[in-house]
């Protein structure tokens, strides 16, 4: 079935450093979003990419759709204490499970002073 | 507008128990769906609806039944709860081709 993988697992970075998420899909994707959920809270939508090769910024965030449509990136510049959460890629179902949103396992992102 | 409204916010209960966890909508969106969130596990899909009257699984609906009779309301039903479910589960809702809005989750236990 679907799958959208999600790499790294864990990210450790130091305040001021970047970071970096990967995401990929087994199947082509109408669409990509992105989610961030702080510690104790819910996922909240980011962002959502549509066409091949898209690059959206939101400050210090930018996203990437790749040009095959199958993979993502998320990159956050000189991060802040603020950014820690988990990063979550999602990507639609198409035909039968059209209705489906498939999430990447996430990346949880730590960020010391 | 208040968003997705998920109640109870903490829940316990005991082996074998049955209960029902509520969300509802406002914003007129046809998508809804059950997440359960476990350490590591990311969102597993329980159950998902396009709209009412019409509901489909996910990939962990075992245990677990839903109905959408109106397009605003999406119960979740544990027919008889057993530890494994202990769990955080979030409703969540959209539109096609738009991001989800979730609600603020579910914390439940089973002892």
């Amino acid at each position: 079935g679907q799958q959208v993988m999600q790499i790294p697992q864990y990210q450790h970075v130091q305040e001021g450093e970047d970071f970096t998420t990967y995401c990929n899909s087994s199947t082509t994707l109408s669409n990509i979003q992105w989610y961030k959920q702080r510690p104790g809270g819910h996922p909240v939508f980011l962002i959502q990419l549509v066409k091949s090769g898209e690059v959206k910024k939101q400050k210090r965030l930018t996203f990437q759709f790749g040009e095959a449509k199958k993979n993502s990136s998320l990159h956050i510049t000189a991060t802040q204490t603020t950014d820690v959460g988990t990063y979550f890629c999602a990507g639609p179902g198409r035909g039968s499970t059209l209705g489906r949103l498939y999430f990447g396992r996430g990346t949880q992102l730590t960020v010391w002073p | 507008n208040a968003g997705v409204t998920q109640t109870p916010k903490f829940q316990v209960l005991k082996t074998g128990q049955s209960m029902t966890l509520q969300c509802a909508q406002d914003m007129n969106h046809e998508y809804m769906s059950w997440y359960r969130q476990d350490p590591g596990m990311g969102l597993r899909l329980i159950h998902y609806s396009v709209g009412a009257g019409i509901t489909d699984q996910g990939e962990v609906p075992n245990g677990y039944n839903v109905s959408r009779s109106t397009t605003e309301d999406f119960p979740l039903r544990l027919l008889s709860a057993a530890p494994s479910q202990t769990s955080v589960y979030f409703c969540a809702s959209r539109q096609q081709d738009y991001g989800y809005t979730f609600g603020s989750g579910t914390r439940l236990t089973v002892v």
